[in-house]
């Protein structure tokens, strides 16, 4: 199995700076044939189901903000929040998607400082 | 707008039985691969089987195959998921999500339901 781990568990950033979570996998989920990574971030607020953020690893899903961006390849990514906004307090899980079974990571908590 | 509904939750003991229902409105059902996702309390997200949109095919995590079976109905736009022999290790938040693309092998989660909890005790 693809084993997601994310990096911090949680992190307390001041409104309107940077947040930067961490995902690696265990092996790589970039396929070769069509130059593409499985991989896609979620969001959870408290008490809610989760929302796709981003797919592809950087393709934004429609109606989510600009501030959020996903970055990386192979093994290694990166969702940045740019400019933390009160609303974006929630845990935030990657998933990869290149093969069975389907594997999150552990959510990194956000919280504001 | 696209809803799904879980519904079936509830306390049950050890080794016994339970069937979840997902009730989907809102899209072409029958054009969906769709999901079951499950969150214990205080956790991560798992991923538990996924269902082809013709239901043609099944997939399993490791931890629920040979005790818990997906099926559907689209003629009733609704899903299910059978679980038996459950164990306290099952007690979580089940949720049901959709596959973002239509008969795709592309398993992302665009929409989800709100969740239903399983309780597995004695």
């Amino acid at each position: 199995d693809f084993v997601m781990t994310q990096s911090p568990d949680s992190l307390a950033v001041s409104l309107g700076e940077r947040a930067t979570i961490n995902c690696k996998s265990s092996q790589s989920v970039l396929y070769r044939p069509n130059n593409k990574n499985y991989l896609a971030w979620y969001q959870q607020k408290p008490g809610q189901p989760p929302k796709l953020l981003i797919y592809w690893a950087s393709t934004r899903e429609s109606g989510v903000p600009d501030r959020f961006s996903g970055s990386g390849s192979g093994t290694d990514f990166t969702l940045t929040i740019s400019s933390l906004q009160a609303e974006d307090v929630a845990v935030y899980h990657c998933q990869q998607y290149y093969t069975s079974p389907l594997t999150f990571g552990g959510g990194t908590k956000v919280e504001i400082k | 707008q696209v809803q799904l509904v879980e519904s079936g939750g509830g306390v049950v003991q050890p080794g016994r039985s339970l069937r979840l229902s997902c009730a989907a409105s809102g899209f072409t059902f029958s054009s969906h691969a769709m999901h079951w996702v499950r969150q214990a309390p205080g956790k991560g997200l798992e991923w538990v089987a996924l269902i082809s949109y013709d239901g043609s095919n099944a997939y399993y995590a490791d931890s629920v195959r040979g005790r818990f079976t997906i099926s559907r109905d689209n003629s009733k736009n609704t899903f299910y998921l059978q679980m038996n022999s459950l164990t306290t290790e099952d007690t979580s938040v089940y949720y049901c999500a959709r596959d973002r693309d239509r008969r795709s092998s592309i398993h992302v989660f665009d929409y989800w339901g709100q969740g239903i909890l399983v309780t597995v005790s004695s």
